[in-house]
């Protein structure tokens, strides 16, 4: 089984500052089946991007994703106030299985 | 727009079972296969089980194989999720999730949870 490890588990930013959000697996991750999440507390998670790059419906271009075989990275360029949040990384296999990583934690600096 | 509404929580002791339900709206139901992936206090996301759009593939987590079964009843627009032999480390936020079948690697819509406590 693949296992996530994202870093770091917190991140201690303010608004308008760049995030930059790391996943790395285990053994390599086809492109095509590495997405990214945003969870708030007492919310739906959301996603945010698909296919490594892909960005979802209605996200706005500061989030981007990047990365390939085993090193994978989210990246928001300017952080607004309703970004704060925790991002998982998850990557799907045959199985099927669907694996995700622990997380990472956006808090206001 | 696309709504999927949990519910069914509560507390429940150790050995016992609870069925949860998701209902759907706004997209068709039928089109959709449907996941639970759960979230214990403090730790990150677990998939849980699918079920295919029609009702025929099913899948299961090894932590839950045998005791959680995952159905759906497409004339309600409703997925649910029998879980028998509870334990506490079953206790978890429980979340359902659509995929495509042509895109199976990620979810793109979830609810928003109903927690299952697990305690005597």
């Amino acid at each position: 089984e693949i296992v996530l490890t994202q870093s770091p588990g917190t991140l201690s930013l303010s608004p308008g500052e760049r995030a930059t959000l790391s996943c790395r697996a285990s053994q390599s991750v086809s492109s095509r089946y590495l997405a990214w999440y945003q969870h708030k507390p007492g919310q739906a998670p959301r996603l945010l991007i698909f296919g490594v790059s892909s960005r979802a419906t209605g996200i706005p271009d500061r989030f981007s994703g990047s990365g390939s075989g085993t090193d994978f990275t989210l990246t928001i360029s300017k952080l607004e106030p309703e970004d704060f949040a925790v991002y998982y990384c998850q990557q799907y296999g045959t199985s099927p299985t669907w694996t995700f990583g622990q997380g990472t934690k956006v808090e206001v600096k | 727009q696309v709504q999927l509404v949990e519910s069914g929580g509560g507390v429940v002791q150790p050995g016992g079972s609870l069925r949860l339900s998701c209902t759907a709206s706004g997209f068709i139901f039928s089109d959709y296969c449907m996941h639970w992936v759960r979230q214990a206090p403090g730790k990150g996301l677990e998939w849980v089980a699918l079920i295919w759009y029609d009702g025929t593939n099913k899948y299961y987590a090894d932590s839950v194989k045998g005791r959680f079964t995952i159905s759906r009843d497409n004339s309600k627009n409703t997925l649910y999720l029998q879980m028998n032999s509870l334990r506490a480390e079953d206790t978890a936020f429980y979340y359902c999730a659509r995929t495509r079948a042509a895109a199976l690697h990620y979810f793109d819509y979830w609810g928003q949870g109903t927690l299952l406590t697990v305690s005597s």
